[in-house]
């Protein structure tokens, strides 16, 4: 069964300093993998994903992710933070080739960044 | 760029009423996921469409839940003889399936509240 762990429940940073929001996951076989951001009160906004290819994926707001397979990891960085970035952040996952198309997610991690 | 809409925003109701929340994907989208949240969690995959037919259903989705997407466009989630336990963001996202690649791009959410 496929599975997301984000091991922090929360991230807190200084503006301009670096971020990273760990994320592992369990697939059975080859994942695809994706991070999105959820601000109050709204839905999931889609921020990157890792289909194949380059381990380090670049997305939307200046995000990035390194997909590690030795490590089952698909971390979230993003070089200096922004007071604006403070928000909940999920990793998902979903299985090639299974047929299943649903997305796991993990149970999220805040972000907060202050000024 | 028209969004994923969702309708109604919040809804509380008693319990023992039934509910129907509408969805509406991003135009030409051919497939439509419903996920609940409930605090503190992550979304968790409740049914999907691949145009009018329903192809996954979750064992979330119990008896009392119906989907539909009946012209291959919106799609209504209806719950009967709503319980308390089904206070939860309801959550519909739509995707345009081309080869492997698949984003999933989320509404707003209808918030239910059952008293």
């Amino acid at each position: 069964a496929q599975s997301v762990a984000q091991p922090e429940d929360q991230v807190n940073v200084a503006e301009g300093n670096p971020l990273t929001v760990k994320c592992t996951y369990s697939v059975s076989g080859n994942p695809y993998l994706f991070w999105y951001v959820q601000y109050p009160n709204r839905g999931l906004q889609f921020l990157l994903k890792y289909i194949t290819g380059d381990n380090l994926v670049k997305g939307s707001y200046g995000f990035e992710a390194e997909f590690n397979k030795s490590q089952t990891s698909f971390h979230l960085k993003k070089p200096s933070a922004l007071v604006s970035d403070s928000a909940l952040y999920f990793c998902a996952v979903r299985e090639r080739n299974t047929g299943f198309q649903k997305l796991v997610f993990g149970t999220g991690t805040r972000l907060l960044v202050s000024p | 760029d028209t969004g994923v809409s969702q309708n109604p925003r919040h809804k509380i109701t008693k319990r023992g009423q039934n509910v129907t929340f509408r969805c509406d994907p991003i135009s030409e989208h051919n497939r439509l996921y419903w996920y609940r949240q409930t605090l503190g969690q992550g979304p968790e995959f409740l049914t999907y469409f691949q145009n009018e037919a329903q192809l996954e259903k979750s064992r979330l989705l119990s008896d009392r839940f119906s989907a539909e997407r009946p012209k291959g466009s919106f799609s209504t989630l209806e719950i009967q003889r709503t319980e308390q336990g089904d206070s939860a963001m309801y959550l519909c996202a739509s995707s345009l399936v081309q080869g492997s690649s698949e984003t999933q791009y989320f509404g707003p959410g209808t918030r239910l509240l059952v008293l």
